[in-house]
C-alpha cells in the first residue's frame, strides 16, 4: 500500500474550520484515501474516504487533488469534541482483506 | 447492543497467566482484525480472519493466539505474555466482497497491562 505523510500537529479555533493536510504521491489508480480519527483512549472511528472525486457527509468534505497526490479533510466548524488523532490511510479498492496501515496520524487539537 | 463490543476493558495479568481477550460485532460484517496500539506508537495490525478464515498474520509472537469460531465474534488469546505486550488491543470488523472492502469499525478496546 502507498504510505502517507501528515504533519504531527495542528490547532485550530473552536467554531473556525480545521483543515488536515494528507500526502500521498506514490498512490495508484485504483486506491482510496481513507481518513479516520482516534479520540484518546478510544476505538478509531471512520470519517470518510474517496477516490478521486471530492466528498463531503455529515462529519466532514475530502478534497482530493487532481492529479490524486495529496488531500485535505475539512472539519467545517470545529468542536472541542474533535481534538483526536486524525489518520490519513491509502488502501487498495480491490483489497480482500481491507486491512488498514496507520501511521502516526495529525494530532489536532481544537482551543476555545 | 450495537457495533463492536470488546471485553474485558481492562485486564491485569502477569507473565505465566492465561487470559483471553473478546470481540464481537453485531453488524454482520464478515472480517475481523486485531490491532495493538502501544504507547504513543501506530496501531499495528495483528491479524485478519475473513469469512472465519486467517488471511494475514503479521508476524505475531506465538504467545498471542487467534480464534475465530464464527463471523461475529473473535478471540485473542494470551499465554506467558511480556510487559512490553502492554497495549490498548482493539478489535475491528467491516464488510469485504468483491468490490474490495468497506470501511473498519472499531470496539473501544482492552487496556492490557502485563506485570
Amino acid at each position: 500500500d502507498a504510505k502517507t505523510t501528515q504533519p504531527p500537529s495542528m490547532d485550530c479555533a473552536e467554531g473556525r474550520a480545521a483543515n488536515l493536510p494528507c500526502n500521498h504521491s506514490t498512490i495508484s489508480g485504483n486506491e482510496y484515501v481513507y481518513w479516520y480519527r482516534q479520540i484518546h483512549s478510544q476505538g478509531p472511528q471512520y470519517i470518510i474516504h474517496g477516490l478521486k472525486n471530492n466528498e463531503t457527509n455529515e462529519m466532514a468534505s475530502l478534497i482530493i487533488t487532481e492529479d490524486r497526490k495529496s488531500s485535505t479533510l475539512i472539519l467545517p466548524h470545529a468542536t472541542l469534541r474533535d481534538t483526536a488523532v486524525y489518520y490519513c490511510i491509502v488502501v487498495l479498492a480491490s483489497s480482500n482483506t481491507g486491512k488498514l496501515i496507520f501511521g502516526q496520524g495529525t494530532t489536532l487539537q481544537v482551543k476555545p | 447492543e450495537t457495533g463492536v463490543t470488546q471485553t474485558p476493558r481492562h485486564l491485569v495479568m502477569g507473565m505465566t497467566n492465561k487470559k483471553s481477550l473478546k470481540c464481537e460485532q453485531h453488524l454482520g460484517h464478515n472480517a475481523m482484525y486485531w490491532y495493538k496500539q502501544s504507547a504513543k506508537k501506530p496501531l499495528e495490525l495483528m491479524f485478519v480472519y475473513n469469512f472465519k478464515e486467517q488471511t494475514e498474520n503479521n508476524s505475531v509472537p506465538s504467545r498471542f493466539s487467534p480464534e475465530c469460531p464464527n463471523s461475529s465474534h473473535l478471540f485473542l488469546h494470551l499465554h506467558t505474555l511480556q510487559p512490553e505486550d502492554s497495549a490498548l488491543y482493539l478489535c475491528a470488523s467491516s464488510q469485504v466482497g468483491s468490490g474490495g472492502a468497506r470501511e473498519q469499525f472499531f470496539g473501544p478496546g482492552t487496556r492490557l497491562t502485563v506485570l
